[in-house]
């Protein structure tokens, strides 16, 4: 089965700090991704990645930046949080090309005061 | 217009009916479809994942695919409270990696 491991469940952070979300996945899959979901809004793509240090932005990018150093490991940065982000975020990953079903975390609940 | 609509719920049923789940969509050139089931406070698992027309089963779900209608459903049978979950619908084009959600279906199965 695949695996994909999100760091933490749940984060509080304050508004302006620089916050880290990590994603590892341990099934060698080539694409990861970065949503968000709020009541209301569905799943909101973020960025995803479809190889090491490649990028590209999803439909929301605004406040947020992506790092992928590993093949397995997918951080999404807000680089000064603010309380617009408080939400959930979750992590997925799915295989080499395209038409491959996504794999997900269990999300990590953010809140920002 | 959403490329995909889904019908938020909530969806109320009791144990033991048939539910039906679907989504409707406006761009013909997608080819593969899924179903994601979400229980609360976890992240969306795979249930079902079809190519074009038909149907598709596994236990007690069955997907349906209706590309003339742009048209996708997912039947539970013989729902259990176990069931009781967000539904998610996604698809996408040929060849690529994006998927394109619906916003979810809230379902209750009540003993």
């Amino acid at each position: 089965d695949v695996k994909v491991t999100q760091s933490s469940r749940y984060l509080v952070k304050r508004t302006g700090e620089k916050v880290f979300l990590e994603c590892v996945q341990d099934m060698d899959h080539e694409n990861m991704f970065w949503y968000r979901q709020d009541p209301g809004l569905g799943l909101r793509l973020i960025y995803f990645s479809y190889d090491v240090k490649m990028k590209e932005k999803g439909d929301i990018p605004e406040g947020y930046s992506v790092s992928r150093e590993k093949k397995e490991r997918f951080s999404l940065i807000l680089e000064s949080a603010s309380t617009n982000q408080t939400s959930m975020y979750l992590c997925a990953s799915s295989g080499q090309g395209g038409n491959q079903p996504q794999h997900f975390g269990d999300g990590t609940r953010l809140s920002i005061l | 217009q959403k490329e995909v609509e889904q019908d938020p719920g909530p969806l109320s049923v009791p144990e033991g009916a048939i539910v039906s789940l679907n989504c409707t969509y406006s761009n013909s050139a997608f080819q593969y479809f899924m179903w994601y089931r979400q229980y609360s406070r976890k992240g969306p698992e795979l249930l079902m994942y079809t190519y074009s027309s038909g149907n598709k089963e596994d236990g007690r779900f069955t997907a349906q695919v209706d590309k003339s209608s742009k048209y996708i459903s997912l039947f539970i049978r013989d729902s259990q409270p176990s069931d009781s979950a967000t539904y998610l619908c996604a698809m996408c084009h040929p060849g690529y990696n994006k998927l394109i959600f619906g916003a979810g279906t809230r379902l209750a199965v009540h003993p």
